[in-house]
């Protein structure tokens, strides 16, 4: 069965650093989304992604972060300056379009020190 | 700002037993509705879905309805079984479903016992 795929799992990083989050959504997707969960919250919308283009953002999403799709399979969150309270599972997640569901990665715990 | 509430953070069932998990919004532009299941240390799982044109979607031991002048929704899971235990996330979205981005509520913990 298809699945979205995140690497790494886990990733620590000192505060300042920037962090790339990888994500290989299923193949025949088109829209491609990052979401957060802080410890204890809910998941949250960071950014939706379709035709190359940022379709959608939260106000979480702010000038530190950034989305790119290199290449025809992976789809990357990059934070440029992290912050402590930018720790936090990340997912990615894509979806086929009207009405249907979107597909879930495993996350990467980001931790900020 | 919480358009979509799950009020009960945690419900503990018997196996073989209905469980029944409640999930309220607010926005009346929301037009499809998915519930997720999720494990610790791992990304929500898909179990259902539901459109604004319908009032009810059976999967299997799972059963969506929703009621678009209260504005709930319910999932029902017949009979439990404790593989289901796990955090359950409503989650809605506007017009286009997945082309548009989920709302997610806190979620509900279910335990199903022995």
């Amino acid at each position: 069965e298809p699945e979205v795929t995140q690497t790494p799992s886990h990733q620590v990083t000192q505060m300042g650093q920037e962090v790339i989050l990888r994500c290989v959504p299923i193949s025949n997707h088109l829209y491609f989304y990052w979401y957060r969960q802080i410890l204890g919250q809910k998941v949250e919308f960071l950014v939706s992604f379709y035709n190359n283009e940022i379709s959608e953002k939260s106000e979480i999403f702010d000038d530190q972060f950034s989305v790119e799709r290199p290449d025809g399979s992976n789809f990357t969150l990059k934070i440029r300056s992290t912050k402590l309270e930018d720790s936090a599972m990340y997912f990615c997640a894509s979806g086929g379009g009207w009405n249907t569901e979107a597909f879930f990665g495993q996350g990467t715990r980001l931790t900020v020190v | 700002d919480q358009q979509v509430k799950q009020n009960s953070p945690s419900l503990s069932v018997q196996e073989g037993r209905i469980s029944i998990l409640n999930c309220d919004y607010t926005n009346s532009m929301f037009d499809y509705f998915l519930w997720y299941k999720k494990y610790p240390a791992e990304g929500p799982t898909f179990l259902i879905s539901i459109s604004s044109i319908k009032d009810k979607n059976e999967d299997g031991r799972f059963t969506v309805f929703l009621n678009k002048s209260a504005k709930h929704l319910s999932l029902h899971i017949v009979p439990s079984q404790p593989g289901d235990s796990a955090v359950y996330f409503c989650a809605a979205s506007g017009e286009g479903g997945t082309a548009s981005k989920l709302t997610f509520g806190t979620g509900t913990r279910l335990q199903v016992t022995l």
